[in-house]
């Protein structure tokens, strides 16, 4: 069985700065992906960026970047120059690559607050 | 491309009845799943559909139920619903090939009096 683990329930940052989220994993798995998703109170769930684990590269979209550890199972999210708009509940969610199992177990969220 | 189209938004049911909801996939997208999110349990798989088949199931019991049709769109039924049974629905679609990330819907929010 997969577990994800969000060990930080609420984070908060200043406008412009800097913000890492963590997310540990475990599984028996070898080829899998990581995701991070932002639920905003909106509450639609966005995708924000997408890790495949034999990917050694860490992926990188716009302002989001991850830090992909796998020997460690770890998968952090940095945001840098954080907006209020970031403003959000952030999951991260693994998928396991095998055939028929197209879902997602998902940890159990940071809120983060962009402070102004 | 038009997103996850979820109906309806919210929904208002009592104890011991059943309910039905729809998911609209984005077009061209053949697997939809859907989750449901709870304060106490978080975020959980309900069931995966691929081309009109159940391909995927997650550990709910049997008054959730779902089905899809031949035009992608799901509908997800809860029957002799509980009081534990209000959450917010999240239906999501893919692809379903190829592990592509899934897209969500604004999901529908059940409340059980």
């Amino acid at each position: 069985a997969q577990t994800v683990t969000q060990s930080q329930p609420e984070m908060s940052v200043q406008e412009a700065e800097t913000v890492t989220l963590s997310c540990t994993y475990d599984t028996s798995e070898n080829n899998y992906y990581l995701f991070w998703y932002k639920q905003p109170p909106s509450r639609q769930m966005i995708l924000v960026i997408r890790q495949e684990a034999y990917k050694q590269q860490n992926a990188t979209e716009n302002r989001f970047s991850v830090n992909f550890q796998k020997a460690a199972k770890s998968f952090s999210l940095k945001i840098s120059d954080s907006q209020l708009g970031d403003t959000a509940m952030y999951f991260c969610a693994f998928m396991a690559d095998q055939t028929g199992a197209n879902n997602l177990f998902f940890g159990t969220g940071t809120r983060l607050t962009v402070i102004p | 491309k038009a997103g996850v189209t979820q109906t309806p938004r919210y929904l208002i049911k009592t104890r011991g009845q059943q309910v039905t909801l729809s998911c609209s996939p984005i077009s061209g997208h053949r697997s939809v799943s859907w989750y449901q999110q709870t304060p106490g349990q978080g975020l959980q798989f309900l069931f995966e559909y691929f081309s009109e088949t159940q391909r995927n199931k997650g550990n709910f019991p049997g008054r959730f139920s779902g089905r899809q049709f031949s035009n992608s769109r799901s509908e997800m039924n809860v029957s002799t619903l509980e009081l534990g049974d209000s959450a917010l629905y999240l239906c999501a679609s893919s692809p379903g090939t190829d592990y592509q990330p899934q897209h969500f819907g604004d999901g529908t929010r059940l409340s059980i009096l």
